[in-house]
């Protein structure tokens, strides 16, 4: 059963907290990105991780940071939230990019 | 650079009646896959269809699209809405200059009674 798996799903945080956001498959792909949904900005990609310990950039990494020390988990930090990543989060994995990706059920983060 | 272009950002109609979304594209790839990602409300993108042939008509779900790459378009369609296609669109295709896929800024379908 392909799945992939987000932890946690909700969570409130303070401005100024370290927040990580967990992302788990189960379908041994290679390829994970963690993107973020907004309204009226669709899905915006933050990261790419090719496989454990080679992981790129998207367009819009800036106050993001990511791990990915196994293949079937992939991380997201944000060191000292703003506010303005309140956002809903999104993990999803591929065996390459041109595949179906799959996306986890999302982690709807508050900064307050 | 890559870009996908939802000219709506809302698309109303009435139930059984015919819908079209729309999806352009600007791509230097060759030979690339197209997508279409549907999300429910306060669910996760979910593919619907993937297509990279010409010409070739791809359905499932009752929706069905075409890629047509002389005018760079892979427009959605269904012939009937129903009330449970009320969904977010996104139209999709990989990046040429990096290992990504490239989403639109998505179509919100509202089906009425």
């Amino acid at each position: 059963d392909m799945k992939v798996t987000q932890m946690p799903r909700y969570l409130i945080k303070r401005m100024g907290e370290n927040v990580l956001l967990e992302c788990g498959q189960d379908m041994s792909h290679e390829t994970m990105y963690w993107y973020r949904q907004d309204p009226g900005l669709g899905l915006q990609l933050i990261y790419i991780s090719y496989d454990v310990d080679s992981n790129s950039e998207g367009d819009i990494p800036k106050g993001y940071r990511v791990s990915r020390k196994k293949r079937e988990h992939f991380s997201l930090i944000l060191d000292s939230a703003k506010t303005n990543q309140t956002s809903v989060y999104f993990c999803a994995s591929s065996l390459g990019h041109q595949d179906t990706q799959y996306f986890g059920p999302g982690t709807r983060l508050l900064v307050l | 650079g890559d870009s996908v272009t939802q000219t709506e950002g809302l698309v109303t109609v009435t139930e059984g009646l015919p819908v079209k979304l729309n999806c352009t594209y600007q791509t230097t790839y060759l030979t690339i896959a197209f997508f279409w990602y549907v999300q429910y409300l306060n669910e996760a993108p979910q593919v619907l269809l993937r297509s990279s042939t010409d010409n070739k008509r791809t359905e499932h779900q009752g929706f069905h699209a075409t890629l047509h790459k002389s005018s760079s378009s892979f427009h959605l369609q269904k012939s009937s809405a129903q009330l449970s296609d009320s969904a977010l669109y996104y139209c999709a295709l990989p990046d040429s200059g990096y290992n990504k896929l490239t989403f639109g800024k998505g179509t919100v379908l509202l089906v009425s009674p």
